[in-house]
């Protein structure tokens, strides 16, 4: 089985500073991991996922993120947010070659970005 | 772009209801799920579905039922409403790639339901 553990449950952060939401995940196999962004009053989207390959995932509206298999990390960083990405955020992790519906979701981080 | 269809956006219902959550997809997806989202526990997936009239229990299926008669729809039930029932439910959708390299998770924006 898998678990997810997003560290900070809220993250309070000024317009134009970095930010990075932090996810440590634990598997027994190999994984696929995601980041998905919820804005108030609707679905969740995905942002970007880890399949293979380069450590270092780029996805939409500025954000990346980092697999870091030794520490069992995939965070999230942004280098300067808006206002527009106050939101929640979840990590999810699946087994690899299992339908992304079957992920496991962290609990969420609440990113509000102040003016 | 895919849409993702809730039939209600908040539900109110009383104690030992019938319950019905529906769910509509436009983009032909072959695989439908259906999450309860609560504060401080993430997505936790209640039941899916890979075909008509198939269904596979989640990680807590347990007050629920669900019905798929036809591709686009998948109607989550809930035979006798419970106040710890009272949650915000998604429903999403992905078409049959054969893993997460190409498929792409599509929500719905969610029914608040409260079982008072």
């Amino acid at each position: 089985a898998q678990s997810v553990t997003q560290l900070d449950s809220q993250v309070p952060v000024f317009e134009e500073a970095p930010v990075e939401l932090r996810c440590n995940y634990s598997s027994s196999v190999s994984v696929y991991l995601f980041w998905y962004v919820q804005y108030p009053n609707q679905g969740l989207q995905l942002l970007l996922k880890y399949l293979s390959g380069s450590t270092l995932v780029k996805g939409i509206n500025g954000f990346e993120a980092e697999f870091n298999k030794s520490q069992t990390s995939f965070h999230l960083r942004k280098p300067s947010v808006h206002i527009s990405d106050t939101a929640e955020y979840f990590c999810a992790v699946t087994p690899a070659n299992t339908n992304a519906g079957k992920s496991t979701f962290g609990d969420g981080t609440t990113l509000t970005v102040k003016p | 772009d895919v849409k993702v269809t809730q039939s209600s956006r908040y539900l109110v219902k009383r104690t030992g209801e019938k319950v019905f959550l529906e769910c509509v997809q436009d983009m032909d997806h072959e695989n439908m799920f259906w999450y309860r989202q609560d504060p401080g526990l993430g997505l936790r997936l209640i039941y899916f579905s890979y075909d008509v009239k198939m269904k596979e229990k989640g990680d807590i299926p347990e007050g629920y039922s669900v019905s798929r008669e036809k591709k686009e729809r998948f109607s989550l039930i809930l035979e006798s409403a419970s106040t710890n029932q009272t949650s915000m439910y998604l429903c999403a959708s992905t078409r049959d790639s054969g893993g997460p390299r190409n498929e792409k998770l599509f929500f719905g924006s969610g029914t608040q339901l409260s079982v008072l």
